[in-house]
């Protein structure tokens, strides 16, 4: 089966601009995240899709990071204006329904360098 | 306190040598536990989960202590290509719905 594809797997922006991140998840899979690495830190979880709806968004950062799932199939992430600390490598992960509680595949990233 | 703590290492090993990284999490109700492994600029994958009775698979053992909130990973047989970071993960409860909590990595590099 086909992975979690991510797209762009690179962008530079300069601050202020507007970047939008995609994700397509594994066909069939409820269960969509995004996580996000800045440099030197851990990963750390941004949100969590079931079909379309948003589970948990706990983890955006604030109100310039916006995050759709029209469909329920794949999602994306835009990010408007960027900032320089927005710079990092954003993951996108899903899994099935039922599988929750199990480790779950991630995208190869998207990775962000805002000037 | 960083929700999940490990080690950032690096760890220098020669082939053959066996390797143990340790990792504690604060939070006692999580429920579930991974390791992943991480190469350069590559995307974590799931290298194993952690069961409450310990696990192996081939060379790698994991080991859970709810009681001490500690997991760790045991390799045995160290190869070059093992050389990657390693990344424990916790996942903090069932009504977090499958979130995430991961530690910095422990950067292990296996040398000829």
């Amino acid at each position: 089966e086909a992975g979690v594809t991510q797209f762009p797997s690179h962008s530079v922006i300069e601050k202020g601009q507007t970047v939008t991140l995609r994700c397509d998840p594994i066909s069939g899979h409820d269960n969509l995240y995004w996580y996000r690495r800045v440099m030197g830190k851990e990963i750390k979880f941004l949100l969590h899709f079931v079909k379309e709806s948003k589970q948990d968004e706990s983890g955006m950062p604030n109100n310039r990071f916006l995050a759709e799932r029209t469909g329920g199939t794949y999602s994306t992430l835009k990010v408007q204006p960027a900032e320089l600390e927005d710079s990092g490598v954003y993951f996108c992960a899903s899994s099935p329904r039922d599988r929750l509680n199990y480790g779950y595949t991630f995208g190869s990233g998207t990775r962000l360098t805002v000037v | 306190r960083k929700e999940v703590e490990q080690d950032p290492g690096p760890f220098n090993v020669p082939e053959g040598a066996t390797v143990a990284f340790n990792c504690t999490y604060s939070n006692s109700a999580s429920q579930s536990f991974f390791w992943y492994r991480q190469d350069c600029r590559k995307e974590p994958k799931l290298l194993m989960s952690v069961y409450s009775s310990g696990n192996e698979d081939g060379r790698f053992t994991a080991q859970l202590n709810r009681a001490s909130q500690y997991i760790s990973l045991l390799i045995r047989d160290s190869k070059l290509s093992d050389s990657a970071t390693y990344l424990c993960v916790v996942n903090p409860s069932y009504n977090q719905g499958g979130k995430l909590i991961f530690g910095q990595g422990t950067e292990l590099s296996v040398k000829p």
